[in-house]
């Protein structure tokens, strides 16, 4: 079985904080995927990587910067955070086409 | 515009009937349709992948048809249980550019009543 891993379930930070969030997948996909989750707007792309070292924004990439040093991880990084950036952040890596989603964080900023 | 609408009125359906999902986009060339269950505080799990020269595709209790003359995919659970209720997620990949990134829509909710 496919599996991504997210490295918190729940975080809580202080505006202004930096923030790395990790993905983890261990199905040597090449496809990874930055999404976060709001009411009402649903999935929105935040950032996509096709190839190690390889990255492109998606809708909503202000704010975000991702890493993708080695193929089974992605990071996303929030520079210095902001209320609005609370949200349900979602990872996602492909086989080819079908997305399997980690567990997702959920992330307060205060 | 560009958009993928499905129901936004959540679905109430009795134990044992069939529930009947909705998804309609605009604008697109879609080279495949996905549908996936969302569960509350979980990323969405793929359940059934239909391509754009595919009527019809099946898999145990879930069937999803594709009618890119109408523009619209419909998902159909039947016998359903109360363990399918979940919010159902559509989400499409244009022909065009890069089809791994897909269009979303906001899902629908389906509760089933034992």
């Amino acid at each position: 079985d496919v599996k991504v891993t997210q490295s918190s379930r729940y975080l809580v930070k202080r505006t202004g904080e930096k923030v790395f969030l990790e993905c983890v997948q261990d199905m040597d996909h090449e496809n990874m995927f930055w999404y976060r989750q709001d009411p009402g707007l649903g999935l929105r792309l935040i950032y996509f990587s096709y190839d190690v070292k390889m990255k492109e924004k998606g809708d909503i990439p202000e704010g975000y910067s991702v890493s993708r040093e080695k193929k089974e991880r992605f990071s996303l990084i929030l520079e210095s955070a902001s209320t609005n950036q609370t949200s349900m952040y979602l990872c996602a890596s492909t086989s080819p086409y079908e997305q399997y989603f980690g567990p997702g964080t959920r992330l307060t900023v205060t | 515009s560009q958009k993928i609408e499905q129901n936004s009125e959540a679905l109430n359906i009795q134990e044992g009937k069939t529930a009947t999902l909705t998804c309609n986009y605009t604008n697109y060339s879609p080279a495949y349709l996905q549908w996936y269950r969302q569960d509350p505080g979980r990323g969405p799990v793929f359940l059934l992948l239909i391509r754009e020269n595919e009527k019809e595709k099946r898999k145990e209790r879930l069937k999803v048809t594709f009618d890119t003359t109408l523009k619209q995919s419909l998902f159909h659970i039947t016998a359903s249980q109360p363990a399918d209720s979940a919010t159902y997620l559509c989400a499409l990949a244009p022909r065009a550019g890069n089809n791994r990134k897909l269009i979303w829509g906001l899902g629908t909710s389906l509760a089933v009543n034992p």
